[in-house]
């Protein structure tokens, strides 16, 4: 297994379009977060699944923000209508009930809005 | 005022040099972890503790559960340890943040620079 891998690793978008992030977790992992980092900053928890269900939404993910997991394997985060205060990196991190709890990240996707 | 502080914010060391980050945080947890961001952006992770010492290679990580404080140390430090090294807390289950799976909160990170 190569670990959580994220696509794309890099996304310009103009202001109003919709992007989707795509990550595959680790593959015996039924956990999944996504974290959303600006410049600068620690990274900021947005949603967090276990297998298929999604269990935990920060304030942070506004009405413009889904996140899916269907199969309970990889996850989408979508965004909607950017806006340049979208801009950052999406970090998506995976771990298993079963294991310590480490959790393991991935490369992460970055976003600019123009 | 954050729920997890890091300090320094930066710090710049010669090669060799024995090194301290330290994380305080305020509420009751039940893990802490530490992390290491290189300039791409992929974080490592390089503990998880909750209580006591870890050593892994050049890296110590410390936790005093009374204090609410932990630290990393590296010992002879070398310029491929330059990264951003954050420490995340993941709350206890009756604490502050609900008992909640997901919702590790987050230092801002600590900038490490080793000159050659």
């Amino acid at each position: 297994d190569t670990g959580v891998s994220q696509d794309p690793r890099h996304k310009i978008t103009k202001r109003g379009q919709n992007v989707t992030f795509r990550c595959d977790p680790i593959s015996e992992h039924n956990r999944l977060y996504w974290y959303r980092q600006t410049l600068g900053q620690g990274p900021e928890f947005l949603t967090y699944f276990q297998n298929e269900a999604q269990l935990e939404k920060s304030r942070l993910l506004s009405d413009r923000f889904s996140a899916e997991r269907p199969k309970g394997s990889f996850s989408t985060l979508e965004i909607q209508r950017t806006e340049q205060g979208d801009s950052a990196m999406y970090l998506c991190a995976s771990s298993s009930i079963q294991g310590t709890g480490e959790l393991f990240f991935g490369e992460g996707s970055r976003l600019t809005v123009l | 005022k954050n729920e997890v502080e890091q300090s320094p914010q930066n710090l710049t060391a010669q090669e060799g040099e024995f090194i301290t980050i330290n994380c305080s945080y305020s509420v009751g947890i039940s893990a802490l972890h530490w992390l290491q961001q290189h300039p791409g952006g992929g974080i490592v992770s390089l503990f998880m503790l909750s209580s006591g010492k870890k050593k892994h290679g050049r890296l110590i990580a410390t936790i005093n559960i009374q204090e609410k404080h932990s630290s990393l140390h590296i010992t002879a430090s070398h310029p491929r340890d330059s990264a951003v090294y954050i420490c995340a807390v993941k709350g206890d289950s009756g604490g502050y943040y609900g008992g909640s799976q997901g919702n590790l909160i987050f230092g801002k990170g600590t900038k490490l620079s080793v000159k050659p």
